[in-house]
């Protein structure tokens, strides 16, 4: 059973304008949440993060939103640049979760049109 | 500074073969972890080190697979009698600790295919 869900495989957006990557998820016990970028054949890179104390993190061109009683957070690029073209990873944890290690989703591949 | 290393990058083997990967992490990081990615999924988490200790090694696929770490550094994951579905990119990530909200850094992978 898939606990982080990112439901669009993959996403085209113009230059300049808006993306925005969704995610969802089953743990309600999940309470910190991160998003990673990855270009083929390399490892992910850790982007943002967001605590569920809180309902928005922003840093500089990313904000991630989240919304606790939907389960839902979101990922928005703005505006959105060739180099953002790239997949990308929501995943999460919990305290106390005793192994710390991340439940990602599959991906979103983001394709930034010229 | 140098990023989390990881070696091979990429491996090739027959089924029913034993492979060693191996994973050098950020200097001073005290925490690694070991993921995989088959293709079209995301990653799996397979286990944590704080230290030389693994505390929870239940997320390991089956016992073909184990992994250690020595002097609080190097990594390796190693697989017994490897089989057709364990082929899959192995990533390695190191953080300072193991705490919830300390970001993962990864390495590139190692891209096992057994034929």
């Amino acid at each position: 059973d898939q606990q982080v869900k990112q439901n669009s495989p993959s996403l085209s957006v113009q230059e300049g304008r808006i993306s925005i990557l969704n995610c969802d998820y089953t743990n309600s016990m999940f309470d910190y949440f991160l998003w990673y970028k990855k270009y083929p054949a390399e490892g992910p890179t850790f982007l943002i993060s967001i605590s569920s104390i809180k309902d928005k993190n922003e840093d500089g061109r990313f904000t991630v939103f989240l919304n606790k009683s939907a389960k839902h957070l979101s990922l928005h690029i703005v505006p959105s640049q060739p180099g953002d073209s790239a997949v990308y990873f929501c995943a999460a944890t919990y305290s106390g979760g005793g192994a710390d290690g991340l439940t990602f989703g599959k991906g979103t591949h983001l394709i930034i049109q010229p | 500074g140098a990023g989390v290393s990881q070696s091979p990058s990429n491996k090739v083997t027959e089924k029913g073969k034993d492979v060693e990967l191996r994973c050098d992490p950020i200097s001073g990081h005290t925490a690694l972890y070991w993921y995989r990615q088959s293709l079209g999924q995301g990653l799996e988490f397979l286990i944590y080190f704080q230290g030389n200790s693994a505390p929870d090694k239940s997320g390991l696929p089956s016992d073909r697979f184990s992994a250690e770490r020595t002097g609080g550094s190097v990594s390796t994951l190693t697989i017994q009698r490897t089989q057709q579905e364990d082929s899959a990119v192995y990533l390695c990530a190191s953080s300072p600790i193991a705490r919830t909200g300390q970001p993962q850094h990864f390495g590139d992978g190692t891209r096992l295919s057994i034929l």
